[in-house]
């Protein structure tokens, strides 16, 4: 079975610029969940996805967004890009949101360099 | 509030050596999941092991074993007999879901590097 997909892998975007990042989940998988991580804030939740809603989101502003599609395929949407925003921006797909018992399964990630 | 520690920022140790991860957490919930990825080099975060807040048993799996204590909110990861492939930043994960929806907390990491 073919793991999370990330695309792009790399990005290299001016301030001021907006991004999109995709993410392909594990084949049925119905939940995809984005994180940033950066050397200075760690793993930081961003949002999650299911069956096209989104149902949780952490404490990032109003320019980073997503949406998910009806075949579970995700994407992150970042405007008005800052510097602080240079970051490796990992997807993970898991079966349900069935919360406790759900394993995430994470992809390679994008590497976003905002110059 | 949900929090994970890993105290450890970096270790160092030469191969054949054993390593522990430390890993504590806090958390309210009485149902709740403990997870540790790695992290190699190239980014991707690599799912080692589950294991719920009903189960207490330790858990080996080859050179891997986790030590889980909930007297202590202590989640451990030995590596026994470390290799040069071994060198990753290991993630301590909880997942809770207050209100139902799930909700996870990462560490902020232990860099391992095993030395040939």
């Amino acid at each position: 079975k073919a793991g999370v997909t990330q695309t792009p892998r790399y990005l290299i975007k001016t301030r001021g610029q907006q991004v999109t990042l995709s993410c392909s989940p594990i084949s049925g998988h119905r939940s995809v969940s984005w994180y940033q991580q950066t050397p200075g804030q760690g793993l930081q939740f961003l949002f999650e996805y299911f069956s096209e809603t989104q149902r949780n989101k952490g404490n990032f502003p109003g320019r980073f967004s997503g949406r998910q599609f009806s075949n579970s395929r995700s994407e992150m949407n970042v405007s008005t890009l800052e510097l602080g925003d240079s970051a490796l921006y990992l997807c993970a797909s898991s079966l349900e949101q069935a919360a406790r018992t759900d394993t995430q399964y994470f992809g390679p990630g994008t590497r976003l360099t905002v110059l | 509030a949900q929090k994970v520690t890993q105290a450890q920022t970096e270790i160092s140790v030469v191969e054949k050596e054993d390593v522990t991860l430390d890993c504590v957490y806090e958390t309210r919930d009485t149902t709740y999941y403990l997870f540790w990825y790695k992290q190699p080099p190239s980014g991707e975060l690599v799912f080692l092991i589950r294991r719920n807040s009903f189960d207490e048993q330790n858990e080996i799996s080859g050179r891997y074993s986790w030590n889980f204590q909930k007297s202590t909110s202590s989640f451990n990861f030995t590596i026994t007999a470390s290799q040069v492939v071994d060198s990753a930043v290991y993630f301590c994960a909880l997942s809770e879901a207050p209100g139902g929806y799930q909700k996870v907390t990462f560490g902020t990491g232990t860099k391992l590097q095993v030395i040939p």
